[in-house]
């Protein structure tokens, strides 16, 4: 298995635009996080999904930040318009499925947007 | 004051030496993770706990669900350790994992 896949890994973008990153979850996890990881804040749950339901959003910094899960297999993260405090290493990471599965989350290699 | 306190923020030891990582926690919890951040900057799951022990080669975690403390060891450490490692627990009833800082370990030849 080729695990989580993020993209692109580094993202350098100017104030104003729209950012989109992208998730691909490890076939048959039922379960999709998105974190922020920060020097001054370090890792944050920003959103998760269960069955592409968003269940937890509260992460969310504001309304410039928005995320979606059309299929099992593809999730992303959007921020329009981008500010030059959202320049951090965003992490994707997906979990099996109930009990059997237990509680481990496996990690994308993560996308490090820089906003100018 | 943060849910998730870990200590030290950053270590420093020689190779071979005993390492320990502390981790507390202040609510109501389902499991602990150990995580580990090479510095390339990939993250990895050492461990979950919900009580007891684990091991797993040189690397060792424990749990005190009733002093709300968990402990990650490392003997005869080796350079490649170096590493942050990240604590985070699961909240009772939620799926949502909360972190702590980070312990930043680097380890000398």
């Amino acid at each position: 298995d080729a695990g989580v896949i993020q993209s692109p890994r580094h993202e350098v973008t100017e104030m104003g635009q729209e950012v989109t990153l992208r998730c691909k979850p490890i076939s048959g996890h039922d379960y999709l996080f998105w974190y922020r990881q920060t020097m001054m804040r370090g890792l944050e749950l920003l959103i998760y999904f269960n069955n592409n339901v968003p269940i937890d959003d509260s992460g969310m910094p504001e309304d410039r930040f928005s995320a979606k899960m059309p299929n099992a297999s593809f999730s992303t993260l959007k921020i329009q318009p981008s500010e030059p405090r959202d320049s951090a290493v965003y992490f994707c990471a997906s979990r099996a499925p109930g009990l059997a599965g237990g509680d481990t989350q496996y990690f994308g290699p993560g996308t490090r947007l820089t906003v100018l | 004051k943060n849910e998730v306190e870990q200590s030290p923020q950053n270590l420093t030891a020689q190779e071979g030496e005993f390492i320990t990582i502390n981790c507390s926690y202040s609510v109501g919890i389902s499991a602990l993770h150990w995580l580990q951040q090479h510095p390339g900057g990939g993250i990895v799951s050492l461990f979950m706990l919900s009580s007891g022990k684990k091991k797993h080669g040189r690397l060792i975690a424990t749990i005190n669900i009733q002093e709300k403390h968990s402990s990650l060891h490392i003997t005869a450490s080796h350079p490649r350790d170096s590493a942050v490692y990240i604590c985070a627990v699961r909240s009772s009833g939620t799926d949502k994992l909360i972190f702590g800082t980070g312990t930043r370990l680097q380890v000398f030849p």
